[in-house]
């Protein structure tokens, strides 16, 4: 399968900061990538899809980017509700996720 | 807006088979626009996912698992079930079912719609 890493494993930040995070394809996907946020006891949520997409009802500060083997997560301006764990998804016809990136806001 | 709930027993013993179904409501599950899948989560652990199917019939399965995973969809209930053979302590997990984007209309298969999970334990 073809499987995705992502860095950091963990960031701590605060309110109001822009944090990035990474995810690498082993191999070139295209823009077949999704970002999920998931919180303690809850079901992941889509943020991004096709890379770049903003998922309907998601706020505007989180944004996707990338093509190929490297996407970016970012979050413009951090607010205390962000606090999570987020997972890239690579999202053709065998999906495999990222291991995680918890995010902690200070 | 769609609304999926699994069901199924929470604990099952080892070797024997697992069964979950999920119900589907505010959504025809013979929508073309979309695929109903399965992901499962193992304690603290990251997402893995399980499999797709789609409303022909025709699935996709996570080679890790294949050879134990059936998907089934029954259009007259509106729901779609997993099952998953001879299992192992290794498959206790929450599991998740989702509705799974169409490529054709959003780009790729990502998931903009899960369940609660509910949580399946595999022991004696």
């Amino acid at each position: 399968d073809l499987q995705m890493t992502q860095s950091p494993s963990s960031v701590s930040a605060s309110v109001g900061d822009r944090i990035t995070i990474s995810c690498r394809a082993r191999q070139g996907i295209g823009t077949w990538l999704a970002w999920y946020q998931q919180k303690p006891g809850q079901a992941p949520k889509l943020l991004i899809y096709a890379a770049s997409t903003l998922h309907s009802g998601v706020p505007s500060r989180f944004s996707g980017s990338g093509s190929g083997t490297d996407f970016t997560l970012t979050i413009s301006s951090l607010q205390p509700e962000d606090s999570a764990t987020y997972y890239c998804q690579q999202a053709n016809s065998l999906p495999t996720f990222g291991p995680g990136t918890k995010v902690e806001v200070k | 807006q769609v609304q999926l709930q699994e069901s199924g027993p929470g604990l099952v013993k080892p070797s024997q088979t697992l069964s979950l179904t999920c119900s589907v409501s505010g959504a025809s599950i013979n929508s073309g626009n979309y695929y109903w899948g399965w992901i499962r989560q193992p304690a603290g652990k990251g997402l893995e996912w399980i499999g797709r199917i789609y409303t022909s019939g025709s699935t996709n399965y996570n080679p890790s698992l294949e050879s134990r995973v059936t998907m089934s969809l029954d259009t007259s209930k509106n729901h779609f079930s997993l099952e998953l053979t001879s299992v192992t302590a290794a498959d206790t997990a929450v599991y998740f079912c989702a509705r799974v984007n169409s490529p054709r209309d959003f780009g790729d298969y990502s998931i903009p719609d899960w369940g609660q999970g509910t949580l399946v334990t595999v022991s004696s």
